[in-house]
């Protein structure tokens, strides 16, 4: 059955350091999508991608953050000079139509 | 705004025994989806069932089906015959059509299931 894919499952990172979470969406899917879980809360909306570009971010994708579908086959999501706070568990997610998203494992990124 | 609240943060049931996890939303738009995710320790996201406002009948998946009551925007989760498997953390989401185009999901804060054996 086919599915969402993100590396890597864990990373750390030091505050100030750029990472970027990978991400490999179903392949016939068009509507691909970063949400993030800070730990024992619920699942909140970073932003959602169509067509090459973005269709809405949350009021949390600030300039910090950035997305990028590079390859055609790869979803990243990039934050620039990272955050205590921007420790996380970060889902990648894809839909054939809009209102259908199946989600990759996620990526625990932690930052020290 | 669309706002998605599960009341219930932890809730238990016996293995073998039948199980409800409560879901209320708010919205004006009369077009959209409700969802139920199932978060294992793994933590991934898993899609448990869905259900179509505009389809009366309430959706069903094996063991688990809801109580979709419209007019008083609830969207409950019976879980039969509770596996151990069944343990996890629950989310209810939404999406409506008011979204456009971008497929964005409200989750609800989550309710813990624990399954005793």
């Amino acid at each position: 059955e086919p599915e969402v894919t993100q590396t890597p499952s864990h990373q750390v990172t030091q505050m100030g350091q750029e990472v970027i979470l990978r991400c490999v969406p179903i392949s016939n899917h068009l509507y691909f999508y970063w949400y993030r879980q800070i730990l024992g809360q619920k699942v909140e909306f970073l932003v959602s991608f169509y067509n090459n570009e973005i269709s809405e971010k949350s009021e949390i994708f600030d300039d910090q953050f950035s997305v990028e579908r590079p390859d055609g086959s790869n979803f990243t999501l990039k934050i620039r000079s990272t955050k205590l706070e921007d420790s996380a568990m970060y889902f990648c997610a894809s839909s054939e139509e809009k209102f259908e998203a199946f989600f990759g494992q996620g990526t625990r990124l932690t930052v020290v | 705004a669309q706002t998605v609240t599960q009341s219930q943060p932890e809730m238990s049931v016996q293995e073998a025994e039948t199980v409800t996890l409560s879901c209320t939303y708010d919205t004006s738009e009369s077009d959209y989806y409700l969802f139920w995710y199932k978060q294992p320790p793994s933590r991934q996201m898993i899609l448990v069932i869905r259900q179509e406002a505009y389809k009366q009948q309430n959706a069903t998946e094996n063991r688990f089906s809801v109580n979709f009551q419209k007019a008083a925007k609830s969207f409950s989760l019976k879980i039969s015959d509770s596996q151990l498997g069944d343990a996890a953390m629950y989310f209810c989401a939404y999406w409506g059509h008011g979204s456009g185009n971008t497929g964005k999901l409200i989750f609800g804060q989550g309710t813990t299931l624990q399954v005793k054996p």
